[in-house]
């Protein structure tokens, strides 16, 4: 079964910092990947996908997440931190020729912004 | 842009009674998901639907059905409201293609007392 592991429940940047998320997936044959953003009491956004075209995905707000099939890993990066991307981040991914398109998400990971 | 509605952002409900939370997607999307999201285990899938009166059990369906009548509206029902199904609800719609990601609503906030 496929699984998701988001490395660090929570995390803590500056202002104008490097933004890293950890996500590593379990799967033998490389699956589709999401990154969903939740802000508070919203639903889940999508951010950006992975679904075996390039390997450095851009999304949207600046994100971007770099699939590498040796790692078994899809982290999430952003270069300069704003005040605007403290939220709750999610890992998902969706077995490559699955059937009946669920996902599978990770347990998130809360970014903190600080001034 | 997809919009997925859900029927309540907030509710409040008492022990034993039946519960209707709605879903509407206007997006003519296949799938339909019904989603938990509890502090520190994430989300967890109930129930999904891929067809008009299809449905599949989820990982935690204990306690709740659903009902597809229309392609564009998914009901989550709780049959008799019990004080542990106090959660965050999220509804979500994707196309049956590969790669398609889900769409989420902004959930509904539901208390049990």
């Amino acid at each position: 079964a496929q699984s998701v592991t988001q490395l660090g429940s929570h995390v803590s940047v500056s202002e104008g910092a490097l933004v890293l998320l950890r996500c590593n997936y379990s799967s033998s044959v490389p699956p589709y990947l999401f990154w969903y953003v939740q802000y508070p009491n919203q639903g889940l956004q999508l951010l950006l996908k992975y679904t075996s075209a390039a390997t450095l995905v851009k999304g949207i707000n600046g994100f971007e997440a770099e699939f590498k099939k040796s790692e078994t890993s899809f982290h999430l990066t952003k270069p300069s931190a704003h005040m605007s991307d403290a939220a709750e981040y999610f890992c998902a991914v969706r077995p490559f020729g699955g059937s009946n398109y669920k996902l599978t998400f990770g347990k998130g990971t809360l970014l903190t912004v600080n001034p | 842009d997809v919009k997925v509605t859900q029927s309540s952002r907030y509710l409040v409900k008492r022990t034993g009674e039946k519960v209707f939370l709605e879903c509407v997607q206007d997006m003519d999307h296949e799938n339909m998901f019904w989603y938990r999201q509890d502090p520190g285990l994430g989300l967890r899938l109930i129930y999904f639907s891929y067809d008009v009166k299809m449905k599949e059990k989820g990982d935690i369906p204990e306690g709740y059905s659903v009902s597809r009548e229309k392609k564009e509206r998914f009901s989550l029902i709780l049959e008799s409201a019990s004080t542990n199904q106090t959660s965050m609800y999220l509804c979500a719609s994707s196309l049956n293609r590969v790669g398609q990601p889900q769409h989420f609503g902004d959930g509904t906030r539901l208390s049990i007392l």
